[in-house]
């Protein structure tokens, strides 16, 4: 099986700092990657998907990039509503795997 | 709209079954990949099994092969997961997800439902 691991686990930010988070696969995965949004309660949403292609609707301020085995997801500007879980996961083979997630929240 | 129903889920003891449903609608269903996806509680997402738009394919992550099966019905718009055997581990919330064609459409899982909450408990 394909390990996702992401870093940070935790990030404390604030509003309008830039944010970076990074997904690492432990075999290579091509850009078959996507990144999805959680808050509390709620089902998940695809931000990214293909490593770097954003999702319609999504704001531009997120951008995702990579490929092969090292994936990062860019937040430009922290805003309000960005607090939340993120994951990334891989569909480049199964069983699809996500990352364990981070959490970004309000310094 | 777009949009994906499960149900279903309750509470079950120890070596239970459970069925879980899940109700399509605002798109051609019979044209995708559906998946299952669980949180356990407090816990991070993981996939579960996913199946073909005609039923012919199917895979499972290791831990529930052998005591989940996933189904279809086209003509229903209808996605199941029969639950068998569970286990105290198989507490989650069950999400349904849409999977988007890969080489057409980049993939990933772009429609989810709300979820429906499985209790596996004496």
């Amino acid at each position: 099986d394909i390990q996702m691991t992401q870093s940070p686990s935790t990030l404390s930010a604030s509003v309008g700092d830039r944010v970076t988070i990074t997904c690492r696969a432990s075999q290579s995965i091509s850009s078959w990657l996507a990144w999805y949004q959680q808050k509390p309660g709620k089902a998940p949403k695809v931000l990214i998907y293909k490593a770097s292609s954003l999702e319609s609707g999504v704001p531009s301020r997120f951008s995702g990039s990579g490929s092969g085995t090292e994936f990062t997801l860019t937040i430009s500007s922290l805003q309000p509503d960005d607090f939340a879980t993120y994951y990334c996961q891989q569909y480049n083979s199964y069983p699809r795997t996500f990352g364990q997630g981070t959490k970004v929240e309000i310094k | 709209e777009v949009q994906l129903v499960e149900s279903g889920g309750g509470l079950v003891q120890p070596g239970g079954s459970l069925r879980l449903s899940c109700a399509a609608s605002g798109f051609t269903f019979s044209s995708n990949w559906m998946s299952w996806v669980r949180q356990a509680p407090g816990k991070g997402l993981e996939w579960v099994a996913n199946i073909k738009q005609d039923g012919s394919e199917k895979y499972y992550v290791d831990s529930v092969k052998g005591r989940f099966t996933i189904s279809r019905d086209n003509a229903k718009n209808s996605l199941y997961l029969q639950m068998n055997s569970l286990r105290a581990e198989d507490t989650a919330v069950y999400y349904c997800a849409r999977d988007r064609p890969m080489i057409m459409f980049g993939g990933g899982m772009d429609v989810w439902g709300q979820g429906t909450t499985v209790t596996v408990s004496s």
